[in-house]
């Protein structure tokens, strides 16, 4: 079955850096779009970041442009998010989640849902 | 502020039904497919809904959603004790070019 397993959180300091990983077993990882959904507390849901199949294609949320990357090693199905200049408000449980899509033509494609999600990491932010 | 505006709170008896509201833009609920979300205290997220109205294979048929325009709209029949969560509706932005998540709505069965 799917399973998505993140690692990496824990306490940094503000201006500091953490690097997120999500191991992906049970599917096809490669042919897989994924993405970083983050909930702080008390808050709502918040797409953060998402890569395509291949790691060509990547977008970001404002929020953390120019501060977090997404990157994928599919050799290796696992997922990265690597967090630098942290702040406060990057307090959070971190989720990955694999895109629901299919494959055709030899091209991958998301069809804008998220079907499995790992079981989240806590990142807190705290001087 | 969520770019998809939900209402922070819905309850009902067992056995009836709630109806939880998603509003959006032409840029987003308008021109893509919406997704309903289920988050029970201390689990992960979970897919109800996709494009639209289809339910993933285990979701049972008391959850249904619909869409109309710019809005999207989330049904809970039967309601259940095991129906207490968040629902958050989600779907992608082309202005944005990001995907967007409603504010979540609480659902308490009384």
């Amino acid at each position: 079955q799917v399973q998505l397993v993140e690692s990496g959180g824990g306490l940094v300091k503000p201006g500091g850096s953490l690097r997120l990983s999500c191991a992906a077993s049970g599917f096809t990882f490669s042919d897989y779009y994924m993405s970083w959904i983050r909930q702080a507390p008390g808050k709502g849901l918040e797409w953060i970041s998402y890569i395509d199949s291949s790691g060509t294609k990547i977008y970001n949320a404002d929020s953390v442009k120019g501060r977090f990357t997404i990157s994928r090693d599919n050799a290796k199905n696992s997922l990265y998010l690597q967090m630098d200049s942290l702040r406060d408000e990057d307090t959070a449980v971190y989720y990955c989640a694999r895109e629901g899509g299919y494959c055709s033509g030899g091209r991958c494609y998301s069809e804008g849902y998220f079907d499995y999600w790992g079981q989240g990491i806590l990142v807190t932010v705290s001087s | 502020q969520s770019v998809l505006t939900q209402p922070p709170s819905v309850s009902a008896a067992p056995g009836q039904t709630v109806t939880i509201s998603c509003s959006g833009s032409s840029s987003n609920i308008g021109d893509s497919f919406v997704s309903w979300y289920q988050r029970l205290p201390g689990t992960a997220p979970k897919l109800l809904i996709y494009d639209n109205n289809k339910r993933p294979s285990g979701i049972p048929d008391r959850f249904s959603a619909s869409k109309s325009g710019t809005s999207a709209t989330l049904g809970i029949t039967g309601l259940q004790t095991g129906d207490e969560a968040d629902y958050y509706c989600g779907t992608w932005d082309n202005i944005l070019t990001a995907y967007v998540f409603g504010g979540g709505t609480k659902v308490t069965v009384l």
